[in-house]
């Protein structure tokens, strides 16, 4: 069954260092997304991409992140600067124009 | 934006009870998936269901789109069943298209 797929599974960086995030959608899907989750916090919306450029962003997502589709199957979140506050959860989701389907996610430690 | 309310907040119960959980948002939304979280992170899909009714096994939810509301109904309910659970809504326009989550409700159950 095909699946989001997110890589790291857990990164931990040094404040201040830029780190990439990585996800390989579902193939055939047109809508991507980033989320993030606080440890036991809501899972809050950062961007929407659609036909290769950001549908909708959060207050969230702010000069500090960015997006990108380097390729056919990728699609990276890339944060600027670290803070601490930018530990969390990142879930990645893909969909075709219905249901969304999300990776495992990638546990972000800021240190 | 959409806004997503979620009730109740947390729900203890023994096992083989019965539940509902509810879920209202603020405007008319194109997609509602309802979530459980697992104890490891994962973000389950449970339904893909904008209006009508569906069930899976001993899960069944119902969306009454037009007065903005869904539920969720977990029969039987086992500890493996413990875990936040999620609705999310998405609206696509000309601003773009957005998931948004719910904050979730916690279940727990016990044995």
């Amino acid at each position: 069954e095909p699946e989001v797929t997110q890589t790291p599974s857990h990164q931990v960086t040094q404040m201040g260092q830029e780190v990439i995030l990585r996800c390989v959608p579902i193939s055939n899907h047109l809508y991507f997304y980033w989320y993030r989750q606080i440890l036991g916090q809501k899972v809050e919306f950062l961007v929407s991409f659609y036909n290769n450029e950001i549908s909708e962003k959060s207050e969230i997502f702010d000069d500090q992140f960015s997006v990108e589709r380097p390729d056919g199957s990728n699609f990276t979140l890339k944060i600027r600067s670290t803070k601490l506050e930018d530990s969390a959860m990142y879930f990645c989701a893909s969909s075709m124009e219905t249901e969304a389907f999300f990776g495992q996610g990638t546990r972000l430690t800021v240190v | 934006g959409i806004q997503v309310e979620q009730s109740p907040p947390d729900l203890i119960l023994q096992e083989g009870a019965n539940s509902t959980l509810r879920c209202n948002f603020s405007d008319s939304v194109n997609n509602l998936q309802w979530f459980h979280q697992n104890p490891w992170g994962q973000l389950i899909n449970l339904f893909y269901i904008p209006s009508g009714t569906k069930q899976n096994g001993r899960l069944s939810a119902t969306t009454v789109a037009t007065e903005r509301y869904s539920l969720l109904y977990i029969s039987s309910s086992q500890t493996t069943d413990s875990g936040v659970y999620f609705c999310a809504v998405e609206r696509r326009d000309q601003a773009g298209t957005a998931l948004i989550f719910g904050k979730g409700t916690t279940l727990s159950v016990s044995s």
